[in-house]
């Protein structure tokens, strides 16, 4: 099955300062590449998705770039703020088709941003 | 509804008993998904429904551990014999479509321990 990992587990920034999280996956048939914000005691939020058609995804100070040669994508904020701060989870699914249904999901990076 | 409900919010249950957990997915969402979170930990796949196909039970860990959907509506997740280990948050999402993988949206869990 899919095995989705992620890095760094915490990342500290200041603010105003960018952050990188990134996250390698090992099914090469997997084509959907979701972005999750988790605050604390409330549900992962979906930020941004890209699906295997486009190597790069901006929703202003967001952005997800992918290269499926290499199997890894990456989570890109500027211009950090404080409310930025939380737990953001990487994740990747397969076509519908067959077993790969669900999204497997990396094991989550705590972001911190110092005022 | 708005969003994914989820009850209760939080459950306190000793060892050895039985537990039940409700989520109410978004009207219209033919997928639904239960994940366990374990503090600090990523999401652990459980199970998934879609619309009236066979349910993807791959993630149970244990027989103690069922769940039921009725059509497109409520589905309700059991845990029996309820071990310490099994005290983790329980995230409920749904999704438009399995097919075109579309994001999920989360309920803000079930906070479950075992005392």
């Amino acid at each position: 099955g899919e095995n989705v990992e992620q890095h760094p587990s915490t990342l500290s920034v200041q603010e105003g300062d960018s952050a990188v999280i990134k996250c390698t996956y090992s099914d090469s048939a997997s084509n959907y590449f979701p972005w999750y914000k988790q605050e604390l005691g409330k549900g992962p939020q979906l930020i941004i998705d890209i699906r295997s058609n486009v190597g790069e995804k901006k929703d202003q100070r967001i952005a997800v770039t992918l290269n499926k040669t290499a199997k890894h994508f990456s989570l890109h904020i500027t211009e950090t703020q404080p409310e930025d701060s939380a737990v953001y989870f990487c994740a990747a699914s397969g076509p519908s088709s067959g077993s790969a249904r669900q999204l497997t999901f990396g094991s989550g990076t705590q972001l911190t941003v110092l005022p | 509804g708005a969003g994914v409900s989820q009850s209760p919010s939080n459950k306190v249950t000793e060892k050895g008993k039985d537990v039940e957990l409700r989520c109410d997915p978004i009207s219209g969402h033919t997928a639904l998904y239960w994940y366990r979170q374990r503090l600090g930990q990523g999401l652990e796949f459980l199970i998934y429904f879609q619309g009236n196909s066979a349910p993807d039970k791959s993630g149970l860990p244990s027989d103690r551990f069922s769940a039921e959907r009725t059509g497109e509506s409520v589905s309700t997740l059991t845990i029996q014999r309820t071990q310490q280990e099994d005290s983790a948050v329980y995230l409920c999402a749904s999704s438009p479509s399995v097919g075109d993988n579309y994001g999920y949206t989360f309920g803000s869990g079930t906070r479950l321990t075992v005392v």
